[in-house]
C-alpha cells in the first residue's frame, strides 16, 4: 500500500519561499498513471487544493495560487515537491500531499500533513 | 469556480444516533463527489467516492447519495471513533474544491 510523508521547515519568514517535499513509499512516481497533489488547510478553515502533477509530467494549479506555485518531481528519490513564493501569514497552514487514481479514486491516499507557519 | 455549500458546520449527537450531512454544489457536478474524514494529526481518509460508493475497508455505517447538485452523507449509528471533521469534495472539473466541513462531536 502506498504511503506518503510530508517534510520541510515548520517556519518560513514573510516574503520568502515555502518548500516542502512529499516522500512516496510502496509505489513509484515514475510508473503507473497517477496524479500527485498538494492540499492545505489553514488553521480554523477548510481544505484548499493547491495543485498536482501527472506521471506524464504535466501540472495543474489552482488559479488562486498559480502565480506563486511550482510542483516538481525527483523520481530518483521518489519525491515530489511544492514551492510557494512570496508567502504571507495567510499561507500558514497544514500542508498535505495526496494521490489520485484517474477515473477511479480522488485523493485515495494522504500524508499526515505538516504544519508550516509564516512569521518573522 | 463551482462552490460547495456544506451543512451543518458542526453537530453534536449521541452514540448510536443517525447523523446526516448535506453538501450542495453551485452547478451540476453529476456524481463526481467524495466524502473525507479528518482527525487531528492523522492522514485524512477517503470514505465515499463517486457520491455513493463505500471505499474498501470503511465501515458500512457510512453511506452517501445524491446526484447533480444535492448530496447527502450519513452515519447510521454514530460511534465514539467517528468524532472528526467531515468534508465533501467535488472533482468534475478544475480547480478541485471542498465543502466547508462539518465537525461531529459526541453529546
Amino acid at each position: 500500500q502506498v504511503q506518503l510523508q510530508e517534510s520541510g521547515p515548520g517556519l518560513v519568514k514573510p516574503s520568502q519561499t515555502l518548500s516542502l517535499t512529499c516522500t512516496v513509499s510502496g509505489g513509484s512516481l515514475s510508473s503507473g498513471s497517477y496524479y500527485w497533489n498538494w492540499i492545505r488547510q489553514p488553521a480554523g478553515k477548510g481544505l484548499e487544493w493547491i495543485g498536482r502533477f501527472y506521471t506524464s509530467g504535466s501540472t495543474d494549479y489552482n488559479p488562486s495560487l498559480k502565480s506563486r506555485v511550482t510542483i516538481s518531481v525527483d523520481t530518483s528519490k521518489n519525491q515530489f515537491s511544492l514551492r510557494l513564493n512570496s508567502v504571507t501569514a495567510a499561507d500558514t497552514a497544514v500542508y498535505y500531499c495526496a494521490r489520485t487514481i484517474p477515473g477511479s479514486r480522488e485523493f485515495d491516499s494522504w500524508g499526515q500533513g505538516t504544519l508550516v507557519a509564516v512569521s518573522s | 469556480d463551482i462552490q460547495m455549500t456544506q451543512s451543518p458546520s458542526s453537530l453534536s449527537a449521541s452514540v448510536g444516533d443517525r447523523v446526516t450531512i448535506t453538501c450542495q454544489a453551485s452547478q451540476d457536478i453529476s456524481n463526481y463527489l467524495n466524502w473525507f474524514q479528518l482527525k487531528p494529526g492523522k492522514a485524512p481518509k477517503l470514505l465515499i467516492y463517486r457520491a455513493s460508493n463505500l471505499e474498501t475497508g470503511v465501515p458500512s455505517r457510512f453511506s452517501g447519495g445524491g446526484f447533480g447538485t444535492d448530496f447527502i452523507f450519513t452515519i447510521t449509528s454514530l460511534q465514539p471513533e467517528d468524532i472528526a471533521t467531515y468534508y465533501c469534495q467535488r472533482y468534475d472539473s478544475l480547480p478541485l474544491t471542498f465543502g466547508g466541513g462539518t465537525k461531529v462531536e459526541i453529546k
